[in-house]
């Protein structure tokens, strides 16, 4: 099973909201990726969490907030956005170099309108 | 400075005629360069990993090579399901976890 689920699938908000993305894998996979996409564009690394520790981050705005509670879970919190940030948001994972394999899989992402 | 360039942008074939992808890269300690496809508004899908030149992966009607510069995904006798957007990607040894994308070609299949 290569398997990601992002939810939800759409999500409007505006400019003085909250909101979170959430993202799972049971892929056994101890690398986890946040991406943003703009149309027409390729995929854009904005975090990557190795054994639930951040490792890098894009210079991503802090408006933008990752948690990675446990190895399967991955979240990303929103805050203040501007319309701006209107994008597909992906989520990857991928097993630990070492393991055998490098290829990240992705999520079928979350479409997210800053009104 | 790591790069990914994928030629051409899009490509219109019809149906059954066999054409390739180009993907060509610069990048210091190449740990392996992906292809995924992507269909419009969805995450993409993992295709192929290669490791280093000569290696060859192949998949239905895809194939995958891999030279010292370059990569080539060959599309034999298409369908219009194969129509898509195609990404090449390739990691560096000293940026483990970091993917640079080409811009992708978009691949139209007409019946």
């Amino acid at each position: 099973d290569t398997e990601v689920t992002q939810t939800p699938k759409h999500l409007v908000m505006g400019m003085t909201n909250k909101k979170s993305l959430k993202c799972e894998q049971h892929m056994g996979h101890r690398a986890m990726y946040w991406y943003k996409q703009k149309a027409k564009k390729p995929p854009e690394l904005m975090f990557v969490y190795s054994y639930e520790k951040l490792s890098i981050n894009e210079s991503v705005p802090s408006r933008f907030s990752p948690e990675c509670p446990n190895s399967s879970l991955l979240n990303l919190h929103l805050h203040a956005l501007q319309p701006e940030d209107s994008a597909l948001y992906l989520c990857a994972s991928s097993p630990i170099p070492g393991q055998g394999s490098y290829e990240q899989y992705f999520g079928p992402g979350t479409r997210l309108t800053v009104t | 400075e790591d790069q990914v360039t994928q030629s051409p942008e899009a490509l219109r074939l019809q149906e059954g005629e066999s054409s390739s992808l180009n993907c060509s890269y610069t990048v210091s300690g190449l740990r392996g360069l992906f292809w995924y496809r992507q269909d419009p508004g969805k995450g993409p899908e993992f295709l192929f990993t290669l490791y280093s030149a000569g290696e060859e992966k192949e998949k239905e009607r895809l194939k995958a090579t891999l030279t010292k510069k370059e990569s080539f995904l060959h599309i034999t006798a298409p369908k219009p399901e194969d129509s898509a957007t195609y990404l090449c990607a390739v990691q560096a040894y000293r940026r483990e976890g970091k993917l640079i994308f080409g811009q992708g070609t978009t691949l139209q299949v007409k019946p």
